[in-house]
């Protein structure tokens, strides 16, 4: 069965410090990773994703996040964090071999202190 | 391009009435996934439509029920509401290709909250 830890319910960084959520997941198959923002009453946005290749991905609004097989982690970071990146962040798995549905993780709320 | 929508955006119900969702994918998206988020549960899969086919269903009572049109528009059911089925319903469709294609990712809808008094 798939699954998806988020350890932090809260991470709190200041305006300009370099920001880190973590994510942590289990699959059978070979894992499809997700990064997903989502703003008060909003629905979810997609940020980035790992399906295969360079373990570092580059997505939107500047974050990205590095894929760590040994360790099945897939943390999301921003060099420098925006107020504006005040949100709440899911990772998400999906289990390439078996096409199996989505598992999202928690969700962390991110604070952005100016 | 026209993004996902839901409708309605907003729902009030009562216990034990019934109460369909509607979900209109992305033009040409043929895949169409419904979520439940809620305070405690986080988000949580419901089931998952492909071409009209029920393809993956989550852990939930059989009173959630869904389908998938010709035109991939999609509706989810629920009947004999519960207090504990207030929540946000959110809908993904994804880009052409197998649902669990490698290049597969899902874009939402804004949600419908549903709130049963």
């Amino acid at each position: 069965a798939q699954s998806v830890a988020q350890p932090e319910d809260q991470v709190n960084v200041a305006e300009g410090n370099p920001l880190t959520v973590k994510c942590t997941y289990s699959v059978s198959g070979n894992p499809y990773l997700f990064w997903y923002v989502q703003y008060p009453n909003r629905g979810l946005q997609f940020l980035l994703k790992y399906i295969t290749g360079d373990n570092l991905v580059k997505g939107s609004y500047g974050f990205e996040a590095e894929f760590n097989k040994s360790q099945t982690s897939f943390h999301l970071k921003k060099p420098s964090a925006l107020v504006s990146d005040s949100a709440l962040y899911f990772c998400a798995v999906r289990d390439g071999n078996y096409g199996q549905n989505f598992v999202f993780g928690p969700g962390t709320r991110l604070s952005v202190l100016p | 391009k026209a993004g996902v929508t839901q409708t309605p955006r907003y729902l009030i119900k009562t216990r034990g009435q019934q109460v369909t969702l509607s979900c209109s994918p992305i033009s040409g998206h043929r895949s169409v996934s419904w979520y439940q988020q809620t305070p405690g549960q986080g988000l949580q899969f419901l089931f998952e439509y492909f071409s009209e086919t029920q393809r993956n269903k989550g852990n939930f009572p059989g009173r959630f029920s869904g389908r998938q049109f010709s035109n991939s528009r999609s509706e989810m059911n629920v009947s004999t509401l519960e207090l504990g089925d207030s929540a946000l319903y959110l809908c993904a469709s994804s880009p052409p290709g197998l649902a669990g294609g490698r290049n597969n990712e899902q874009f939402f809808g804004p949600g419908t909250r549903l709130t049963v008094l």
